[in-house]
């Protein structure tokens, strides 16, 4: 059936530096690739997201980028900061009569002082 | 304000309870999702409705049963659930993209609802 994998599960990054999570999709039907947030004990919220008629996107530190032929997604986050610490969810939809919703298991990212 | 409100925000019941969730949007959306989140499985879609009608059952337990009696309300009730059933109860709202005609419709979720079963 229709999967999403995420690695990695957990990453730990320098304050500073950049961290990438990488999602990759089965249905090649998936049309709409959104990223959220989850700080511990709170809601998940949307980061940033893309659709399949675009490559990459960008939100001053935060970037994505798909590769529909790899059928591969990348959240991209630069010059990290303590807030930047939280668990990060991608996910891939495909639009249409049966509407699907699939999400990756999660990474949890540490920005470490 | 997030926008997607529930009640109640902790719940702890015995397996022979019957209790129901509640989700109110105030966005406007007219498409509400229910998941569940635990450590086994962090964002796990159990039910949408989108326009009033639900297009999507993952095969979930019948001991949960949605209702959704408009646009603006979701329900998910409860009865004789599992010590696995533990977790939390996450609910969503979104633009439903047939309405809208654009595919990237994102989700907003609500704070959840931690349920605990004895």
């Amino acid at each position: 059936g229709e999967n999403v994998e995420q690695h990695p599960s957990t990453l730990s990054v320098q304050e500073g530096d950049s961290a990438v999570i990488k999602c990759t999709y089965s249905d090649s039907a998936s049309n709409y690739f959104p990223w959220y947030k989850q700080e511990l004990g709170k809601r998940p919220q949307l980061i940033i997201d893309i659709r399949s008629n675009v490559g990459e996107k960008k939100d001053q530190r935060i970037a994505v980028t798909l590769n529909k032929t790899a059928k591969h997604f990348s959240l991209h986050i630069t010059e990290t900061q303590p807030e930047d610490s939280a668990v990060y969810f991608c996910a891939a939809i495909l639009m249409n009569r049966d509407d699907k919703i699939i999400f990756g298991k999660g990474t949890r990212l540490h920005i470490l002082p | 304000e997030t926008g997607v409100t529930q009640t109640p925000r902790h719940l702890v019941m015995g397996m022979t309870n019957k209790k129901s969730l509640k989700c109110e949007q105030h966005l406007g959306h007219n498409a509400m999702y229910w998941y569940k989140q635990s450590a086994k499985k962090p964002l796990e879609l159990m039910f949408v409705y989108s326009l009033e009608e639900r297009v999507e059952n993952n095969s979930v337990p019948s001991r949960f049963s949605p209702e959704c009696p408009n646009s603006s309300h979701l329900f998910l009730h409860l009865h004789t659930l599992q010590p696995e059933d533990s977790a939390l109860y996450l609910c969503a709202s979104s633009q439903d993209w047939r309405r809208s005609g654009a595919c990237d419709q994102p989700q907003h979720f609500g704070d959840g609802t931690r349920l605990s079963i004895l």
